[in-house]
């Protein structure tokens, strides 16, 4: 089993839509969470951490559940501009290595 | 621009070559990681070190892959006898984490430096 698995997608959905990701993670140890964002041939970058109490910032809102080990990202109102591939990442506990999901491709179309 | 940088930006080798990239994080990060990404998959972690020393490396990481930071700034990474295999963009991401155990903070990445063995 992969240490952080995500659904590799592609969502395609009408702009104005929203929609949710979900990726699990096997280390039960594990203390931080990340969502990443990277478009096409670019680096990723940092959409959002994760806290334990879910956070949210503007349309995007992530959850953590420990006792099911996933977290997930909500996107409402989806814009053109949110098409691009969503990368979870978990730090192992005991170890400062993020570790990547393959990453959700979203493809937000008019 | 005081974000991660990499150097270069694409490289082609003929297969059996050496070839060696530069990664400059952001100066305060104590952290630096080499990834590798494919296309269609995440970032595959290779390597990281804290400071100048390499703390843990990936099995990843053949023998014909070495990695250093000399000085805790810059990094380099050699692949030595390159194969088609090896083909892939190489990112570089730096932290600044705090000593002991605790929650980490986010990685910046730079550009990658794309790779391809002919």
């Amino acid at each position: 089993r992969k240490e952080v698995e995500q659904d590799p997608g592609p969502f395609n959905v009408p702009e104005g839509a929203t929609v949710a990701f979900n990726c699990t993670y096997s280390n039960s140890a594990s203390q931080s969470f990340f969502w990443y964002r990277q478009d096409c041939r670019k680096e990723p970058k940092l959409l959002m951490s994760v806290y334990s109490s879910g956070n949210e910032d503007g349309r995007f809102t992530a959850q953590l559940n420990r006792a099911s080990q996933y977290i997930s990202l909500l996107i409402r109102d989806s814009k053109l501009s949110d098409s691009a591939t969503y990368l979870c990442v978990v730090n192992k506990g005991g170890s400062y290595i993020p570790t990547f999901g393959r990453g959700t491709s979203l493809i937000v179309h008019p | 621009d005081t974000g991660v940088s990499q150097d270069p930006r694409h490289k082609i080798t003929k297969r059996g070559q050496n070839v060696t990239f530069r990664c400059d994080p952001i100066s305060e990060h104590n952290r630096l990681y080499w990834y590798r990404q494919t296309l269609g998959q995440g970032p595959e972690f290779l390597t990281y070190f804290q400071n100048e020393a390499q703390l843990e490396k990936s099995r990843l990481l053949s023998d014909r892959f070495s990695a250093e930071r000399p000085k805790g700034s810059f990094s380099t990474l050699e692949i030595q006898r390159t194969e088609q295999g090896d083909s892939a963009m190489y990112l570089c991401a730096s932290s600044l984490s705090p000593g002991g155990q605790g929650w980490d903070t986010e990685a910046f990445f730079g550009q990658g430096t794309r790779l391809t063995v002919v």
